[in-house]
């Protein structure tokens, strides 16, 4: 079946470690999304990243679409950055469907 | 400011009633998605709505209703069928044929608890 699966489910870290988190997805996408979810529950779109490498502060995403995963990279973890990170991905031929993975929860430690 | 606003925040159900959130975004955006969140899980797809007048169901319709009468609006009702209903909503927009930069925006969501 269509399958959003995101690793490691859990991740504590030291303040200032980098960290790399992954999403697989099992078809061809139109469309993939990195969130960030607060404290507060709110969702902030980190990347819009269906193929390639993009580049924002500390954060970068890159997507390999031919090999169905993509790769979120957080440099130098401040305590600000704790939350869950959502990968979602819209499939082609799926009328606009968005499915979300389990997501991974981010604990930075002070 | 262009977004997405739901209501209420909080939202506390009697057994056997029926209760609606609201979703409304000014964005002019065609698809409308809602999604409920149990505590430490992922998001699932209730329901979604590419156009006025018409939706979909999608992982987690069985206990819902929505109606899409207008672009801005896509109101999700928690019938009584829905047994367990305790969840934090989240509504969602996206111009599907806005291809680049970000797609999906999020309202602050409705935490719904049963008393």
């Amino acid at each position: 079946g269509i399958q959003v699966e995101q690793s490691p489910p859990d991740l504590i870290l030291q303040e200032g470690a980098n960290s790399t988190l992954r999403c697989n997805f099992s078809d061809s996408v139109n469309n993939l999304q990195w969130f960030h979810q607060n404290p507060w529950g709110q969702l902030i779109n980190l990347f819009y990243i269906p193929s390639g490498t993009k580049q924002n502060g500390r954060l970068s995403a890159t997507t390999v679409a031919t090999e169905r995963y993509s790769l979120l990279y957080i440099s130098s973890s401040q305590t600000t950055d704790s939350g869950v990170y959502f990968c979602a991905v819209e499939y082609v031929n799926r009328d606009d469907k968005i499915i979300f993975g389990k997501g991974t929860r981010l604990h930075i430690l002070p | 400011d262009g977004g997405i606003t739901q209501s209420p925040k909080y939202l506390f159900r009697k057994e056997g009633q029926n209760v609606t959130l609201s979703c409304e975004q000014n964005l002019n955006h065609d698809a409308m998605y809602w999604y409920r969140q149990d505590p430490g899980q992922g998001l699932r797809l209730i329901y979604y709505s590419q156009i006025v007048n018409d939706f979909q169901k999608g992982d987690i319709a069985e206990g819902y209703s929505v109606s899409r009468e207008k672009k801005e609006s896509f109101p999700l009702t928690v019938t009584s069928a829905q047994k367990n209903p305790t969840a934090f909503y989240l509504c969602a927009s996206t111009n599907p044929r806005d291809r680049g930069g970000e797609k999906l925006f999020f309202g602050s969501g409705t935490q719904l608890s049963v008393l």
